[in-house]
């Protein structure tokens, strides 16, 4: 079955680490998108990929990096200057007909970071 | 400012009991609208999508919404309530190569 696989489900950071959030999907999908939940917020975006190389900043970059070498591949690292880095991370994914954000898009089962 | 409102937090509904979860947006023109359902602690579920054409539609697991352009608003319904309904529910707005997403609704369900 096709989807989108997140890894690990429960990742724990010291203070000034870098960590590597996975996402990989089977969907055949252009874009992909990284968004962080935090209680009573909903979702908040914080980078997306329309196409292999390149990427844009979403509403909350600060603090965080991507890539997209591969178009299965979109892993998020969230840097020692993220502040507040505590929070559930989901990735998704969705078919780009040139109008990116206007189609339904596909989650996976999302990573929770917390600072130990 | 573009935005899409959740105004309930959290709704309790006997099992069997009809629903309504309620989402506003302030968008200048007709966006791509979306329902969404969380679980605890996985990702999030399309129920069910409106474009554009017929303003009722049906989704998954027995849900519908109807859009609403003069009250700017795309109201999910379930007429009769299961158990396993129970989760965070998520609105969602595509406009001009944006997507906001609402703060979510928490529906618990009462045996």
């Amino acid at each position: 079955d096709g989807g989108i696989t997140q890894s690990p489900k429960y990742l724990f950071r010291k203070e000034g680490q870098n960590v590597t959030l996975s996402c990989e999907q089977n969907l055949n999908h252009d874009a992909m998108y990284w968004y962080r939940q935090d209680p009573g917020q909903g979702l908040r975006l914080i980078y997306y990929s329309q196409i292999v190389n390149d990427f844009q900043k979403g509403d909350i970059a600060e603090g965080y990096s991507v890539s997209r070498e591969k178009k299965e591949s979109f892993p998020l690292t969230v840097t020692s200057a993220q502040k507040n880095p505590t929070a559930f991370y989901l990735c998704a994914s969705s078919i780009d007909l040139g109008d990116t954000f206007n189609q339904p898009q596909h989650f996976g089962d999302g990573t929770r970071l917390s600072i130990l | 400012a573009q935005s899409v409102t959740q105004p309930d937090i959290h709704i309790t509904v006997s099992e069997g009991a009809s629903l309504e979860l309620r989402c506003n947006y302030s968008y200048g023109a007709t966006p791509y609208l979306f329902w969404y359902v969380q679980s605890p602690g996985q990702g999030l579920q399309l129920l069910l999508k409106y474009f554009s054409g017929d303003t009722l539609v049906q989704g998954i697991k027995g849900f519908e919404a109807e859009f609403k352009r003069s009250q700017s608003s795309f109201n999910l319904r379930k007429p009769s309530v299961h158990w396993s309904d129970a989760a965070e529910y998520f609105c969602a707005v595509g406009f001009n190569n944006d997507m906001r997403f609402g703060a979510g609704t928490r529906l618990t369900v009462k045996p």
